[in-house]
């Protein structure tokens, strides 16, 4: 399975600010996604991320709010825009691997907004 | 619309005891079904998963899940649970038109006494 890794790991931010989240994979994959964890909640998919096109965003999210990009087969940044304490979430990546449609997760960015 | 119901929102066995942790899911094609686990501040870990075939799939940590196409279940069990096993545990559905997207499920969080 794919090894993937996130920066930051944790961040704690003023309210208004943007924060950029990146996810690298040690192989390249088509298909990226974001998720937003609140607490004590289950993971709500952001947008689905294709390396050559545009995010394909899920009902609820907004590219204005939730920027994203794939620049290569390898790597993809979520920004989180103008943020507020409900922002406050774990953001993770995720990347889609076999024929089972398969998903590995990333270790997840903490984000603590104030 | 795909979506899982996980029934019990918190679980609690005693070391050594026998587990079982109840998925429903909707879905209007065959599915993809897989548990993942979270520890406390990790990320999400894949069990298993059940593509075609055997209905009754093993996985790693000395779980298995069983599908029931007639029930639309997907159950996880384990017949001994360990201290280590304590985390959360998410149920997801994919699959078919999903176009790689999982569903996934409230989550269930297993306590282990000693």
């Amino acid at each position: 399975s794919a090894v993937i890794s996130q920066k930051p790991s944790r961040d704690i931010c003023q309210r208004g600010t943007s924060l950029t989240i990146q996810c690298q994979v040690d192989s390249q994959v088509t298909m990226m996604f974001w998720y937003r964890q609140q607490p004590g909640q289950s993971l709500t998919l952001i947008a689905t991320a294709n390396q050559g096109s545009e995010a394909t965003y899920e009902s609820g999210f907004v590219i204005d709010k939730f920027p994203i990009s794939r620049p290569n087969l390898t790597f993809s940044t979520l920004t989180v825009s103008n943020m507020s304490p409900e922002d406050s979430s774990i953001y993770l990546c995720s990347v889609r691997q076999g024929r089972e449609e398969t998903q590995y997760f990333g270790p997840g960015t903490r984000l603590l907004v104030l | 619309a795909q979506s899982v119901t996980q029934p019990d929102i918190h679980i609690t066995v005693s070391e050594g005891a026998s587990l079982e942790l109840r998925c429903n899911y909707s879905y209007g094609a065959t599915p993809y079904l897989f548990w993942y686990v979270q520890s406390p501040g990790q990320g999400l870990q894949l069990l298993l998963k059940y593509f075609s075939g055997d209905t009754l799939v093993q996985g790693i940590k000395g779980f298995e899940a069983e599908f029931k196409r007639s029930q639309s279940s997907f159950n996880l069990r384990k017949p001994s649970v360990h201290w280590s096993d304590a985390a959360e545990y998410f149920c997801a559905v994919g699959g078919g038109t999903s176009y790689g997207k999982l569903t996934f499920g409230q989550g269930t969080i297993l306590t282990v006494h000693p």
